[in-house]
């Protein structure tokens, strides 16, 4: 089965820009959605096809994907930007989605 | 307004079973793919079942294949998981999940609208 990578954890000074990668292979290749987790609330989708957003999420939210790497590019980053984020894939060889192990991101 | 809402978790005994349902509003239930994604205490999201709009396609995780099944009624907007043979392991917050489909009408793949989850237990 498809396997996506991500670090555990990420931490970023609050203004400065926070990187998340999501490794795979050949990821390139497939259409990668990103999700961010609050505690004790439901993911909400914030970037769609590797880097477009759904409406009302802001445009400090990018993402993009090429090669064995996908990333999800947060900048200027705020407090309210803590939480547990999640990339995904919809896995065509097999026809099921995908998650990665997540990465908790910590605003210093 | 748009919504999921899941009931039927609890605490059941390793070999048990238990449903659970997902009720949809504000959309038009019958005209979109639904999943069931779970996330035991403290881990992360795990994709666990989808179904299509019509209820023809149907797919399973490896760890759950065999066991449970996933079905929906698109008359009552409403989307079930029938968990038979329960393990300790299937412990998990479960939430259903609505597919995101783009400007065009096309399945992107992911998911655009959770419920609030339902807490499954099992142990002696």
């Amino acid at each position: 089965s498809y396997v996506l990578t991500q670090p555990p954890s990420v931490s970023v000074a609050p203004g400065q820009t926070a990187r998340i990668t999501c490794g795979g292979n050949n990821i390139g290749t497939k259409s990668v959605h990103w999700y961010q987790q609050k505690p004790g609330q439901a993911p909400v989708l914030v970037v769609y096809h590797d880097s477009d957003r759904p409406s009302g999420i802001p445009e400090r939210f990018s993402g993009s994907n090429s090669g064995n790497t996908a990333t999800l590019t947060i900048s200027r980053v705020e407090a309210g930007d803590e939480a547990d984020y999640y990339c995904q894939v919809w896995d065509g060889s097999s026809d099921l989605r995908v998650f990665g192990g997540g990465t908790k991101l910590t605003v210093l | 307004e748009v919504q999921l809402l899941e009931s039927g978790g609890g605490l059941v005994q390793p070999g048990g079973s238990l449903r659970l349902s997902c009720e949809a509003s504000g959309f038009t239930f019958s005209s979109y793919d639904m999943s069931w994604v779970r996330q035991a205490p403290g881990k992360g999201l795990e994709w666990v079942s989808g179904i299509s709009g019509n209820g023809v396609r149907i797919l399973y995780a490896d760890s759950v294949k065999g066991r449970f099944t996933i079905s929906r009624d698109n008359s009552k907007s409403t989307l079930y998981l029938q968990m038979n043979s329960l393990r300790a392991e299937d412990t998990a917050e479960y939430f259903c999940a609505k597919d995101y489909y783009d400007s065009s009408g096309y399945p992107t793949g992911a998911f655009d609208l959770w419920g609030q989850g339902t807490m499954v237990t099992v142990s002696a």
